[in-house]
């Protein structure tokens, strides 16, 4: 079961360049999250999609743009990266609300450094 | 404005000994709550949740309590082993709220000494 896969892993950019961090999930999960951790701040979410065709703004939104390209993929892009977007990216999934569950399935994580 | 608070960067225990790990929660609205685990260089992963209806949840050496009056929630493992060095996230969530995220404490840092 290869879960929540994320692409690429580790990635270093220089101020102003573009990338886009790539998410897919084999789960059937409706809906697909972005999370971003740094250092004592905990897990903070940046944007999410309920469902195939939405997308929601989380947390901290600012300087990224998401697609949910269909159900089982969900991609987060940085148009102009700054060094304040170096950082651990989680991508995670989530089926939906039943009795006793709605824990999210995350990802591996990607590393990104913009210098 | 922390809706869920951790206040623990890091805890330090014995081997064998009980670890009790914390979090205080500011939104009522939160009715479901999760404990996860997370490895250097690994992805959070799910350990063991509470829903806001019961106050105790247990899945082997791992028990959460829940007290919604004090709006606060612990992790208890027992014993501790090696292996339960990580850090752990409290979150939580407002199951009416539909696809909304997890909220995330900030994490505590539990280190199992030998």
């Amino acid at each position: 079961n290869a879960g929540v896969t994320q692409t690429p892993k580790f990635q270093v950019l220089k101020t102003g360049q573009s990338m886009t961090l790539q998410c897919a999930q084999d789960m059937n999960h409706n809906s697909m999250y972005w999370y971003r951790q740094d250092p004592g701040m905990g897990l903070r979410l940046i944007y999410y999609s309920a469902s195939e065709g939405t997308t929601d703004k989380g947390e901290v939104p600012n300087g990224y743009n998401v697609s949910r390209l269909n159900k089982r993929e969900f991609s987060l892009r940085l148009e102009s990266a700054a060094p304040s977007q170096t950082s651990v990216y989680f991508c995670a999934s989530r089926g939906g609300w039943t009795a006793n569950t709605g824990e999210l399935f995350f990802g591996e994580g990607s590393r990104l450094t913009v210098l | 404005d922390q809706q869920v608070k951790q206040n623990s960067p890091s805890l330090s225990v014995q081997e064998g000994r009980i670890s009790i790990l914390n979090c205080d929660y500011t939104n009522s609205m939160f009715d479901y709550f999760l404990w996860y685990k997370k490895y250097p260089a690994e992805g959070p992963t799910f350990l063991i949740s509470i829903s806001s209806i019961k106050d105790k949840n247990e899945d082997g050496r791992f028990t959460v309590f829940l007290n919604k009056s004090a709006k606060h929630l612990s992790l208890h493992i027992v014993p501790s082993q090696p292996g339960d060095s990580a850090v752990y996230f409290c979150a939580a969530a407002d199951s009416g709220g539909g696809a909304d995220g997890l909220t995330f404490g900030k994490g505590t840092h539990l280190i199992i000494q030998p």
